[in-house]
């Protein structure tokens, strides 16, 4: 049982380029949630999935897309990055049974 | 909306000094809290949590107590060590999103 996993684990980015973070859980969790962590702000809810199908937007959507294809997977794809964007990201999920979030370990992105 | 306000840091203390840290928060009903904790460099554990008024959740020495009449869900330890330095966010969910909502977060420095 791997629990959730990201990738990549670091990235690096030039302004404008596109890429997509992994996400992925082997739970059968049926919600996914992606945040982003910057200094003295905590986590923010960027986009979150309630099932397979099903996403919407969380506090900080701007420049970010998601789809949930299947009940594993949850990619978070950055459509032109921004140097705004550097930051850490990580991806959670859970059930509707439960109020605990598993965490997977966070990818740490910058642009340049 | 829901939000989450955590005493600014940093603390800093001496080992097996007593640890407060504060936290309150506004939401609609009454959401399951939880303390998280960031250690350097990793990931988020889940610290402790509670799911009700007056219920106290506790591990690893910490404790806290959902206090609904003073919306608050302060964190405690009697006597703390070098190994609790760290990251700590205070955060509750949202029961429909099953998503959470944090605060900024409070770093705890111990020093020997």
């Amino acid at each position: 049982n791997a629990g959730v996993t990201q990738t990549p684990k670091f990235q690096v980015l030039k302004t404008g380029q596109s890429m997509t973070l992994q996400c992925a859980q082997d739970m059968n969790h049926e919600y996914m949630s992606w945040y982003r962590q910057d200094p003295g702000m905590g986590l923010r809810l960027i986009h979150y999935s309630v099932g397979a199908g099903i996403t919407d937007q969380g506090e900080v959507p701007n420049g970010y897309n998601v789809s949930r294809s299947t009940t594993e997977d949850f990619p978070l794809r950055l459509l032109s990055a921004a140097p705004s964007q550097t930051s850490v990201y990580f991806c959670a999920s859970t059930t509707g049974r439960s109020d605990t979030q598993y965490f997977g370990p966070g990818t740490r992105l910058t642009v340049l | 909306g829901d939000s989450v306000t955590q005493m600014e840091g940093p603390v800093t203390l001496s080992e097996e000094a007593f640890l407060t840290i504060n936290c309150t928060y506004t939401a609609t009903g009454y959401p399951s809290l939880f303390w998280y904790v960031q250690y350097p460099g990793e990931g988020l554990q889940l610290l402790l949590k509670a799911t009700k008024a007056d219920d106290k959740g506790s591990n690893k020495g910490f404790e806290a107590t959902y206090r609904k009449e003073t919306t608050s869900f302060h964190l405690e330890k009697g006597s703390v060590q070098v190994s609790d330095s760290a990251v700590y966010f205070c955060a509750l969910i949202d029961t429909g999103r099953r998503a959470l909502t944090f605060g900024s977060g409070t770093r705890l420095q111990v020093q020997p």
